[in-house]
């Protein structure tokens, strides 16, 4: 596709369910970055893939957090037994460095997640 | 841990004003700055970046300026209009992490 891009776009869930994000980066780019963005906060880091190289996984705020990447390419985030406080939109974003944190990050539109 | 200060956290000028956004950084280690806007309910953008070895970058209305001794850079906007109205995201490469400050919120009245 021509940008990044995230599914749902939406969802509302209830305490203790769990939920799976998904993102779809731009082809070809071997970078890809989780972030968490709550209300009147910044982007928060999750994790950091680089091609096949272990992930950075130092932002996961829990062990209810994790993320795959499947093939090099579409990631999921997945939280386990979701609380109020993981309500928040999550953004992904790509970029072409090899080196993703010093290349223009591309970001998707986010999936903004609602826990009741 | 490591992190990004930005100040400050809101922002509001007139039409033609000039608007400044500063941030603070804490790995001596790092070497890539960029700024993204990101203007209401959509996603963040670059608009402008700088590298360890330059000190001042400046693209049409917005500059940067990056002072590594004392681990600072800042964004500055001249002549600003109303479409610059958006929250403002500084932004320190640490590590492999590109890690980002908590924004700042700018308001151009005109």
């Amino acid at each position: 596709g021509a940008g990044v891009s995230q599914s749902p776009s939406n969802k509302v869930t209830e305490k203790g369910k769990d939920v799976e994000l998904r993102c779809d980066p731009i082809s070809g780019h071997t970078a890809l970055y989780w972030y968490r963005q709550s209300l009147g906060q910044g982007l928060e880091f999750l994790i950091y893939f680089q091609g096949n190289s272990a992930p950075d996984k130092s932002g996961l705020p829990s062990d209810r957090f994790s993320a795959e990447r499947t093939g090099g390419s579409v990631s999921t985030l997945t939280i386990q037994r979701t609380q109020q406080e993981d309500s928040a939109v999550y953004l992904c974003a790509s970029s072409s460095q090899a080196s993703g944190s010093t290349g223009e990050l591309f970001f998707g539109e986010g999936s903004r997640l609602t826990v009741l | 841990g490591e992190n990004v200060e930005q100040h400050p956290s809101t922002l509001s000028v007139q039409e033609g004003d000039s608007a400044v956004i500063k941030c603070t950084y804490s790995d001596s280690a790092s070497n890539y700055f960029p700024w993204y806007k990101q203007e209401l309910g959509k996603r963040p953008q670059l608009i402008i970046d700088i590298r360890s070895n330059v000190g001042e970058k400046k693209d049409q209305r917005i500059a940067v300026t990056l002072n590594k001794t004392a681990k600072h850079f800042s964004l500055h906007i001249t002549e600003t209009q109303p479409e610059d109205s958006a929250v403002y995201f500084c932004a320190a490469s640490i590590g492999t992490a590109l890690i980002f400050g908590k924004g700042t919120t700018l308001s151009v009245s005109s």
